[in-house]
């Protein structure tokens, strides 16, 4: 268990529909971040956030919206789902250092089928 | 913004051979270059990182070169093993303020043949 959690693991849906992606970062990081892993494009950067703040974006789609609550947990919105959607979304906390020493924690990720 | 390239996209080494993956960043900016290692259908993890005031990292078997000038840093594993088969990716950023965005590069698949 890497300590950051996400839910749910797998999720099925079908075109056009809206899901909810959470994530709970480990204990004591501050900054959140999202990636979408899909099999040509390997890890994408989508979204950043740092103690309820937006920090910086990457290609996210319109239809996609984020946002990270109080207790610093996150949630990653995807709406009009389209078939090229499906990929797996991983989650990834970090402890905002000088030095960003070991990096990012990756969760075990959210497997999105779009069908 | 950071654009990483990463070579060979696959790569099937013996075992006992040794591995190499390269990678080039193109922000001068970027300070910090950490490799990730990602079995099927799990969460990457990191296995080892260094920083540009450092040129060369060991870790066992695993050792990264880094090449300021060259914006050039690659992965060295040696004395390969089955469970060293993974995809692996790069990654790179200019960590400062409260913004550590990595930018991967597209990942490499080691296969290593028993």
């Amino acid at each position: 268990d890497s300590g950051v959690t996400q839910t749910p693991k797998h999720l099925i849906t079908a075109t056009g529909q809206r899901v909810t992606l959470r994530c709970s970062p480990r204990s004591g990081d501050l900054s959140v971040y999202w990636y979408q892993q899909s099999l040509d494009q390997g890890l994408q950067f989508l979204i950043q956030y740092y103690n309820g703040e937006e920090r910086a974006k990457g290609n996210i789609l319109e239809r996609f919206s984020a946002q990270q609550f109080p207790d610093l947990h996150s949630e990653l919105n995807l709406s009009s789902l389209e078939l090229g959607d499906s990929a797996l979304y991983f989650c990834a906390s970090s402890r905002i250092q000088q030095n960003l020493r070991g990096g990012y924690t990756f969760g075990s990720g959210t497997r999105l089928t779009v069908v | 913004g950071e654009n990483v390239e990463q070579h060979p996209s696959t790569l099937s080494v013996q075992e006992g051979d040794s591995a190499v993956i390269k990678c080039t960043y193109s922000d001068s900016a970027s300070n910090y270059f950490p490799w990730y290692k990602q079995e099927l259908g799990k969460r990457p993890q990191l296995i080892i990182d260094i920083r540009s005031n450092v040129g060369e990292k060991k870790d066992q078997r695993i050792a990264v070169t880094l090449n300021k000038t060259a914006k050039h840093f690659s992965l060295h594993i040696t004395e390969t093993q089955p469970e060293d088969s993974a995809v692996y990716f790069c990654a790179a950023t200019p960590s400062g303020g409260s913004n550590y965005k990595l930018t991967f590069g597209k990942g490499t698949l080691l296969t290593v043949n028993p």
